[in-house]
This record gives C-alpha cells, sequence and structure tokens, in this order.
C-alpha cells in the first residue's frame, strides 16, 4: 500500500514550452498533495500545497503562473511547468498526505519517484 | 512550526548498527517526529514516524527522548543499501532540512 506515481519519470523540451507531469496516488485517496523541486546536491524545495477542490497554496518566491496546480480528486494532482527556461530544469517531486481511515497511518506523506525536467 | 537539526554526513561499517541523531528542541506537544530517506536520483522513502513513544518496524527503530527535544534513527543492521541522505522532519507541512548524509561502507 501508499504507493505514488509520477509520469513521465523524465522528459527533455525546449525552452517557451509548457510540461505537464502528473502525480497520483495509487492506493488510497489523498486530500492534500504537495509538489517539490530539488536541485542537484540540495534538499528539497516546497513549492506548493494542493488540496481537492481547492486553489493550491504556494510558498514564497514561487511563481503560481508559472507553476499550475490542479488537485481535481483526490488521486490526482498535476503541475504543469508553463514557458519553460532552462532554469527550471530540476527534479520535481510529488507527495500525498493520506485522507485516513485505512491501513496507512493519517498524516504520513508518501512520494512519488520524481520527474526529472531538462529545458533546452 | 519545528526545525531539526542534523549532522551533515555519517560513515557506518557495513552490518554495524547505524544511528543518526536529529534535535528538534521546539517541537510542539502534537506533533509527530517522521524520518525519511532519498537515495539518489529518487523520491524520499518513509522509514518511521513517532509521538512520544519508542517505535519499531522492519526497517528501523526511532528512539526520542523524554523530553521529545531529540530522537534517534537507528538502523540495526547496515547495508550498503542504506546508503542516503536521512532526513528527520517535525513539521506537519513537510519542509525538508538538508539531513544527514549517512554512508555505509564495506
Amino acid at each position: 500500500g501508499a504507493v505514488v506515481s509520477q509520469h513521465p519519470s523524465r522528459v527533455i523540451c525546449k525552452s517557451g514550452t509548457s510540461v505537464k507531469i502528473e502525480c497520483r496516488s495509487l492506493d488510497f485517496q489523498a486530500t492534500t498533495m504537495f509538489w517539490y523541486r530539488q536541485f542537484p546536491k540540495q534538499s528539497l524545495m516546497l513549492m506548493a500545497t494542493s488540496n481537492e477542490g481547492s486553489k493550491a497554496t504556494y510558498e514564497q518566491g514561487v511563481e503560481k503562473d508559472k507553476f499550475l496546480i490542479n488537485h481535481a480528486s483526490l488521486t490526482l494532482s498535476t503541475l504543469t511547468v508553463t514557458s519553460a527556461h532552462p532554469e527550471d530544469s530540476s527534479f520535481y517531486i510529488c507527495s500525498a498526505r493520506d485522507l485516513g481511515g485505512g491501513a496507512i497511518s493519517i498524516d504520513t506523506q508518501y512520494f512519488g519517484p520524481g520527474t526529472r525536467l531538462t529545458v533546452l | 512550526d519545528a526545525k531539526t537539526t542534523q549532522p551533515p554526513s555519517m560513515d557506518c561499517a557495513e552490518g554495524r548498527a547505524a544511528n543518526l541523531p536529529c534535535n528538534h528542541s521546539t517541537i510542539s506537544g502534537n506533533e509527530y517526529v517522521y524520518w525519511y530517506r532519498q537515495i539518489h536520483s529518487q523520491g524520499p522513502q518513509y522509514i518511521i514516524h513517532g509521538l512520544k513513544n519508542n517505535e519499531t518496524n522492519e526497517m528501523a527503530s526511532l528512539i526520542i527522548t523524554e523530553d521529545r527535544k531529540s530522537s534517534t534513527l537507528i538502523l540495526p543492521h547496515a547495508t550498503l543499501r542504506d546508503t542516503a541522505v536521512y532526513y528527520c522532519i517535525v513539521r506537519r507541512d513537510m519542509r525538508f532540512g538538508a539531513g544527514t548524509r549517512l554512508t555505509v561502507k564495506p
């Protein structure tokens, strides 16, 4: 149990294009999903918190118009990097927090495998 | 929100116990302590969590001091595959610190 998937695992795009990354909780329902970005040899940096059915809450310094987040269901959140530039190249990781009521501990977050974005 | 302090790196001999400390002196009464690890180029993996009592699962043990201001993650018999960055988190919103890079050596 507690599996989170991300798609795609790796993407290369041209500067100026948009890229969508999907995050799915496969065997549990998640009211809250988190999006992180990680640069080489650095820790994970929280970008935004996504709640199902409502607008995402962005961390200071993260442009909401550039990083569009949609959390349309209890099992799916998407991050769209709009007008990507080379400096957006990074490892993007999502996590999902269990709704609770099942075998998985409530409030524990489970992470996806990450998506490596390279913008040329 | 509590912050955590961890040593930047540690080494451990294969087969020996790895003891990873974490200080969280500003933790509040209802905040859990979570431990995750990240192997290179992968998403973080949940290890264990606890509130007050010591906890043990198939991966590790978590020892929390009585005043809850610090904790220790114990990997009882470290293997080479345990080489990773280990993160201690006490904030519900899951902001990560720098973690401890554990290197298990043969």
